[in-house]
């Protein structure tokens, strides 16, 4: 699986858009990026994930580069809820084994 | 529909005592994980079944076995803890390996 570099925090202002980057330079062609976050202690919750071409859902939306060596999650309108370690995986489709890196500690703030 | 279940939520055990962990779910998924988190980190695969009757190994599956007792029910088990053991284990579920994985509440071991 290709590895993927975030940073290890960032702040956001309530109400603003969060938008959390990610590369993954060594991506292989058949595999997804995928996007988890974990709220203070709980169990990962699933975002959003993709291919190639961006995606929107009722949660975020995910733009992935053409080249498909960096994406960003991005969270329209952040709230306080919001707050969370946000973790950016690569793996192929059927694979399963989910790789957490270290994340990105977004801290909303009003 | 409760999700993804762990019993218990909490315990504590001396090295070298047995435990199994239960997770359940009611979610009609094929495949279920064992994941651990130690503070500060990621989530590690510990073992994981794509359908019932299968189990496969993870990244870290030295001191652990799983059984896959049915299709709802995926437990772990620790023969003989050791404080490395000490962690957060979270079990999840998903409709098959492709789709999303959706986690239960977790698990906090210690080992004294």
């Amino acid at each position: 699986d290709a590895k993927t570099t975030q940073p290890t925090s960032m702040d956001c202002a309530e109400g603003r858009a969060a938008n959390l980057p990610c590369n993954h330079s060594t991506i292989s062609g058949n595999e997804y990026v995928y996007w988890y976050r974990q709220i203070h202690s709980q169990g990962p919750q699933y975002i959003i994930h993709g291919l190639k071409n961006n995606e929107t859902n009722e949660m975020a939306s995910l733009i992935i580069t053409e080249d498909r060596k960096s994406s960003t999650l991005i969270l329209p309108h952040a709230t306080l809820r919001d707050t969370a370690v946000y973790y950016c995986i690569v793996s192929a489709l059927g694979r399963g084994k989910l790789i957490f890196g270290q994340g990105t500690e977004l801290s909303v703030k009003p | 529909n409760a999700g993804v279940t762990q019993t218990p939520k909490f315990q504590v055990l001396k090295t070298g005592q047995s435990m199994t962990l239960q997770c359940a779910q009611d979610m009609n998924h094929n495949s279920m994980y064992w994941y651990r988190q130690d503070p500060g980190m990621g989530l590690r695969l510990i073992y994981y079944s794509a359908s019932e009757g299968t189990t496969d190994k993870g990244e870290v599956p030295n001191g652990y076995n799983v059984s896959r007792l049915n299709k709802r029910e995926f437990s772990l088990r620790l023969e003989s803890a050791a404080p490395s053991q000490t962690s957060v284990y979270f079990c999840a579920s998903s409709v098959d390996l492709r789709y999303e994985q959706y986690f239960g509440p977790g698990t906090r071991l210690t080992v004294t």
